[in-house]
C-alpha cells in the first residue's frame, strides 16, 4: 500500500505571496491532519479534515486554511506569507480520527519564505 | 488541555547501552499515548502506541514503553542502542474522547549514539 505523499517536497516563496500544499493520504484513510514543524515551536497541530469536513482546528491565524476532496486528498493554503511561516509542513492520515487511531505521516513539504 | 513534557532535548548513549527517553503527560482524561521517530529530512514514523490495553507496549525496532498512570509517564526504552537509532523522538498524547487538538507533541528528544 502506498504511503502518504506530499507535493511539492520543497518550496521557496516571497513574503506576501500565497502557497498551496497538497497531501494524498493512504488509500482508505478518511482523516487527514496537518502539522507545522519549526525548530522553535516544535510540532503544532493545524487542522484535521474528515470526510471533507474540518473537524478540528489548532491555534493558527485565518491565513491558514485547508480543504479535503471527495477522494480524501487534502490541500492546505497559506495566504499573505510571513517569514515566520517558514517550516516543515507535515500531513498525516488515519483510518477514522486523529485522536483515536495512529496517524501515518508523509515526508513533509519544506517551505522557505524569503 | 493536554500537554507533553520530554525531559532532555538531547540524550547521548554509547552503542550497546540502554536507551531511556522520558515523557510525562498531562491530560484530564485517560489518554492515548504515542512515540514517533523522525529521521533527517523525513516525516514521522510510529514506534508504538498505548490505547488503554496493556500498560507495557512493545513497538518496532526493539523499543518498548510503559504507561504509568500514577507517575503520568510513558518513558521509551530499548535495551541495546544501535547506531541506526540516532534520530529525533517525539512523544505525543491525544484525547480519545474527541479533543480538538489532534495530537499534542512534546518538543522532541534528539538521540545521539556514540560509537
Amino acid at each position: 500500500k502506498a504511503g502518504v505523499t506530499q507535493t511539492p517536497r520543497y518550496l521557496i516563496k516571497t513574503r506576501g505571496q500565497q502557497v498551496t500544499l497538497s497531501c494524498s493520504p493512504i488509500s482508505g484513510h478518511r482523516s487527514v491532519s496537518w502539522y507545522q514543524q519549526t525548530p522553535g515551536q516544535g510540532l503544532q497541530f493545524l487542522f484535521e479534515y474528515f470526510s471533507e469536513t474540518q473537524r478540528n482546528k489548532g491555534n493558527f491565524p485565518g491565513r491558514f486554511s485547508g480543504r479535503q476532496f471527495s477522494n480524501s486528498r487534502s490541500e492546505m493554503n497559506v495566504s499573505t506569507l510571513e517569514l515566520g511561516d517558514s517550516a516543515l509542513y507535515l500531513c498525516a492520515s488515519s483510518l477514522q480520527g486523529a485522536e483515536t487511531y495512529e496517524q501515518y505521516f508523509g515526508p513533509g513539504t519544506r517551505l522557505t519564505v524569503t | 488541555a493536554q500537554s507533553v513534557t520530554q525531559l532532555g532535548s538531547h540524550v547521548s548513549v554509547s552503542e550497546g547501552a540502554l536507551v531511556l527517553l522520558r515523557c510525562n503527560y498531562s491530560s484530564s482524561v485517560p489518554p492515548y499515548l504515542f512515540w514517533y521517530v523522525q529521521y533527517p529530512n523525513q516525516g514521522l514514523q510510529l514506534l508504538l502506541k498505548y490505547t488503554s490495553a496493556a500498560t507495557l507496549v512493545k513497538g518496532i525496532n526493539g523499543f518498548e514503553a510503559e504507561f504509568k498512570k500514577s507517575e503520568t509517564s510513558f518513558h521509551l526504552t530499548k535495551p541495546s542502542a544501535h547506531m541506526s537509532d540516532a534520530a529525533e523522538y517525539f512523544c505525543a498524547v491525544s484525547d480519545p474522547g474527541g479533543g480538538a487538538d489532534g495530537l499534542t507533541f512534546g518538543k522532541g528528544t534528539h538521540l545521539i549514539i556514540q560509537p
